[in-house]
């Protein structure tokens, strides 16, 4: 079965330090990879995605993610958080678009 | 660019009634998804239309939920009879053209269930 899995439900970071999600994927995911956020009662947005174009994906806000297959990992990377960083973290793949579980992200002062 | 409207956006019924939800999607996309998200988890893919016809419902209890999308532009997400366990938010979202997965996804606000 096609899963997406996330490693950490709540990740804490301080302002200005780096920012690192993880992301795995079973491999009979087709590699169309996905990173959404979800604001505090806001929908879903689009961070970036994967289409196999180049393996180092760059979104916005400053994110960006490294498709590594033979690790089949997709990790979303920002330098330096801001406060405004604080949101829950999709990583989403393949058919039936699978949602992994999520990880919130806190950003502390 | 007008997004991806959903309405309500919040609804308590008492178990064994009925619900219905509406989305109207993001004009010229023929693909619309139906998502439920349990507090605490991922959204789960409901179902799949491609205009007006289902690509794929293998994750809709079919006993009790229902969808359509007459006209391949508007569509309705039913609950008949509703169950404490189907309190989540639905949230509806839209692609461009094409069964790919590779198209990105535009969602709605959601509607939050609440069934006591």
């Amino acid at each position: 079965a096609q899963s997406v899995t996330q490693l950490g439900s709540h990740v804490s970071v301080s302002e200005g330090a780096l920012v690192l999600l993880r992301c795995n994927y079973s491999s009979s995911v087709p590699p169309y990879l996905f990173w959404y956020v979800q604001y505090p009662n806001q929908g879903l947005q689009l961070l970036l995605k994967y289409t196999s174009a180049a393996t180092l994906v760059k979104g916005i806000n400053g994110f960006e993610a490294e498709f590594k297959k033979s690790e089949t990992s997709f990790h979303l990377t920002k330098p330096s958080a801001h406060m405004s960083d604080a949101a829950e973290y999709f990583c989403v793949g393949g058919q039936n678009f699978v949602f992994g579980p999520g990880t919130r992200l806190s950003v502390l002062p | 660019e007008a997004g991806v409207a959903q309405s309500p956006r919040y609804k308590i019924i008492e178990k064994r009634q009925s619900v219905a939800f509406w989305c109207n999607p993001i004009s010229g996309h023929a693909t619309l998804y139906w998502y439920q998200q349990i507090l605490g988890q991922g959204p789960k893919l409901l179902i799949q239309f491609q205009n007006n016809g289902v690509v794929d419902d293998s994750q809709l209890p079919k006993d009790r939920f229902s969808a359509e999308r007459l006209k391949g532009v508007d569509s309705t997400l039913k609950i008949q009879p509703a169950k404490l366990e189907d309190s989540a938010v639905y949230l509806c979202a839209s692609s461009l053209a094409g069964v790919s997965y590779s198209y990105e996804q535009y969602f709605g606000p959601g509607t939050r269930l609440t069934v006591t």
